[in-house]
């Protein structure tokens, strides 16, 4: 049981590029999210999914695209990358327990650097 | 959405009690608060949840208030390894989307 692993852990970008971030999990949960922090700020969601097949907008969607083909995996596309999207990447995933209550397991992030 | 509002940063001896609040003076009845904790550069680590009845697991307590309107997440004994940002969610809607939103969380720092 791995958890919930993104890849890469570092990449380097020139601008324009674009790249897919990875993110797998193993635990069959039904939700997953992606988030980006800036320095010294806290997690601002991106996008997020309830299940296969169904994705929608968080607070931050602009710049980037996302897709969720199967219950484990939910990569996060840049389509051109710009200098603003450099930040730290986590991935997150949850189960959704009986009532309601579900906590959170985060991935150990991606850390990506547009130049 | 029920927002909440925490310390920007708080002190603490290590070995001793760490009481964090948060306060969500505008939370709904079916919503519930979220504990989680941020150590540098890692991703966040779930701590407690709770919907009206005080909580304890193996990582902390948290105390909610019996108007629900602010909580206190309290770590017994706390050791350097604790140092991190504690963020108190409230989940933001009904319909369980599965969606957190993160504040700017207290940053706890203890010392020897």
């Amino acid at each position: 049981n791995a958890g919930v692993t993104q890849t890469p852990k570092f990449q380097v970008l020139k601008t324009g590029q674009s790249m897919t971030l990875q993110c797998a999990q193993d635990m069959n949960h039904e939700y997953m999210s992606w988030y980006r922090q800036d320095p010294g700020m806290g997690l601002r969601l991106i996008h997020y999914s309830v299940g296969a097949g169904i994705t929608d907008q968080g607070e931050v969607p602009n710049g980037y695209n996302v897709s969720r083909s199967t219950t484990e995996d939910f990569p996060l596309r840049l389509l051109s990358a710009a200098p603003s999207q450099t930040s730290v990447y986590f991935c997150a995933s949850s189960y959704r327990n009986r009532g309601n209550n579900y906590g959170y397991t985060f991935g150990s992030g991606t850390r990506l650097t547009v130049v | 959405d029920a927002k909440t509002t925490q310390p920007t940063s708080m002190d603490c001896a290590e070995g001793r009690a760490a009481n964090l609040p948060c306060n969500h003076s505008t939370i709904s009845g079916n919503e519930y608060v979220y504990w989680y904790r941020q150590i540098h550069s890692q991703g966040p680590q779930y701590i407690i949840h709770g919907l009206k009845n005080n909580e304890t697991n193996e990582m902390a307590s948290l105390i909610i208030t019996e108007d629900r309107k602010s909580s206190t997440l309290i770590l017994p004994h706390a050791t350097l390894r604790d140092t991190a940002v504690y963020y108190c969610i409230v989940r933001p809607d009904s319909s369980n989307t599965g969606k957190l939103i993160f504040g700017q969380g207290t940053t706890l720092q203890v010392k020897p």
